[in-house]
């Protein structure tokens, strides 16, 4: 159980475009999601945390209007990294955690490996 | 951001020998967990502690929540050539913590080697 699905993997664009990723629980309901950065050699940083329904809270440094969240079911977060640049490339990293639970831990996807050109 | 102080850093082992590693930090956490990072992919959960002075084993894993809550330590016993990759500690805030509630702190990590 606790499966966290993220979508896509890896993806390479122009600088300026926008780019979206996907994280999904598969097997569980998830009320919060958080969202991290994960630069070479280095420790998870995270970005922001994704309440359903409501929104996003962003940790001190990172720009809501570059990182939008979306999390509109209890299944499904986004983040969408807008006007992208060489310097946001970087391995992306969603997590969630169980609803019905006030001690489950935080399960993690596969990450994505976003190049910006 | 806030991180915990995790040591070592980097260890290079033989295989068979056992591997300790541990987290430190200046605040109080109400869970302690372990995660393995491969190259590539997301961090899966090798054990959680949900009480001080717990002590947890998952298989050659052994993982304990220090008594006053502000470190923890783990163990890996005989160690395989599979163990090789990135093991961060991680400290989940409580629920007294308001907005922080949920949120997880991480160590620097531990990469690991393991030679055959």
């Amino acid at each position: 159980g606790a499966v966290v699905s993220q979508h896509p993997s890896w993806v390479i664009c122009k600088s300026g475009t926008s780019v979206k990723i996907e994280c999904r629980s598969l097997d569980f309901q998830a009320t919060t999601m958080f969202w991290y950065r994960q630069f070479p050699k280095q420790s998870l940083m995270l970005m922001a945390t994704s309440n359903e329904g409501s929104k996003a809270t962003y940790e001190q440094g990172v720009e809501k209007d570059k990182f939008l969240i979306n999390h509109a079911s209890l299944t499904l977060s986004t983040l969408t990294v807008t006007s992208a640049h060489p310097e946001d490339s970087s391995f992306y990293i969603c997590s969630a955690r169980d609803f019905d639970s006030s001690n489950q831990p935080q399960h993690f996807g596969d990450g994505t490996r976003l190049s910006i050109l | 951001g806030q991180q915990l102080n995790q040591s070592p850093q980097s260890m290079f082992i033989q295989e068979g020998e056992d591997v300790s590693m541990n987290c430190t930090s200046s605040s109080i956490f109400n869970t302690w967990l372990w995660y393995k990072q491969d190259p590539g992919e997301g961090p899966v959960l090798l054990i959680a502690l949900y009480k001080a002075g717990e002590l947890t084993s998952n298989g050659r894993l052994t993982a304990q929540f220090g008594i006053t809550r502000k470190d923890s330590f783990l163990n890996i016993s005989a160690s395989i050539p599979s163990d090789v990759g990135i093991y961060f500690c991680a400290g989940q805030a409580s629920r007294a913590g308001g907005t922080s509630y949920g949120k997880l702190t991480f160590g620097q990590g531990t990469i690991l080697t393991v030679h055959p």
